[in-house]
């Protein structure tokens, strides 16, 4: 079935550190991709996304592209903030109309 | 705040009780979305409306679970004789008929059956 896989955290980084969070999903056509990111105390957002192959989606810069032949949409920051520690979420929408998330990976970041 | 608001925030309940809770929408938005997540995890899907009607419904939600959406604008979320394992937070989300993936979500309700 329909599934996304993300790496499991914590990720522990210094402020200014490069970031990396690796998600895949599962090959069943065109899906679109999205990173959602969740601050303590707060609902679900929209970060990022990317509706075909080969798209960047980019915000507050953070960056992801649509990379059909790995199926992946890994996100990157060049250079992370204390306010950037969240947990962000994987999510793939295919044609059935719903929204299928990763299990998340929490970002800690320290000054 | 024009966001989408949930009710209540938290409810504490006993093994068997009934609960229901509340989601308004984002006013213009046709799309209406409940998800459960528990601790570790990522959401899961539960159900969707478009407008009044009940479009798809997870294998997760069981017997127990019932969602309305009456008249097109706000959700119930009930969970008779509620069990332990029904413990996690119900997120609810809303977004334009075009069901573009783009979901604006509540802060949830979180649910502790003890």
């Amino acid at each position: 079935g329909d599934s996304v896989t993300q790496m499991e955290g914590p990720v522990t980084l210094s402020e200014e550190a490069f970031l990396t969070i690796n998600c895949t999903y599962t090959a069943t056509g065109y899906p679109s991709l999205f990173w959602y990111v969740q601050y303590p105390g707060e609902g679900l957002q929209l970060l990022l996304k990317a509706t075909k192959a080969d798209d960047k989606g980019s915000n507050k810069g953070f960056e992801a592209t649509y990379r059909k032949e790995t199926t992946s949409f890994h996100l990157e920051k060049g250079s992370v903030q204390v306010s950037d520690s969240a947990v962000y979420f994987c999510g793939v929408h295919y044609n059935t109309d719903k929204l299928i998330f990763g299990t998340g990976t929490r970002l800690q970041v320290f000054p | 705040d024009t966001g989408v608001s949930q009710d209540p925030r938290h409810k504490i309940t006993k093994r068997g009780q009934n609960v229901t809770f509340r989601c308004d929408p984002i006013s213009e938005h046709n799309r209406l979305y409940w998800y459960r997540q528990t601790l570790g995890q990522g959401p899961e899907f539960l159900t969707y409306f478009q407008n009044e009607a009940q479009l798809e419904k997870s294998r997760l939600l069981s017997d127990r679970f019932s969602a309305e959406r009456p008249k097109g604008s706000f959700s119930t979320l009930e969970i008779q004789r509620t069990e332990q394992g029904d413990s996690a937070m119900y997120l609810c989300a809303s977004s334009l008929e075009s069901g573009t993936g783009e979901l604006f979500f509540g802060e949830g309700s979180r649910l502790t059956v003890l």
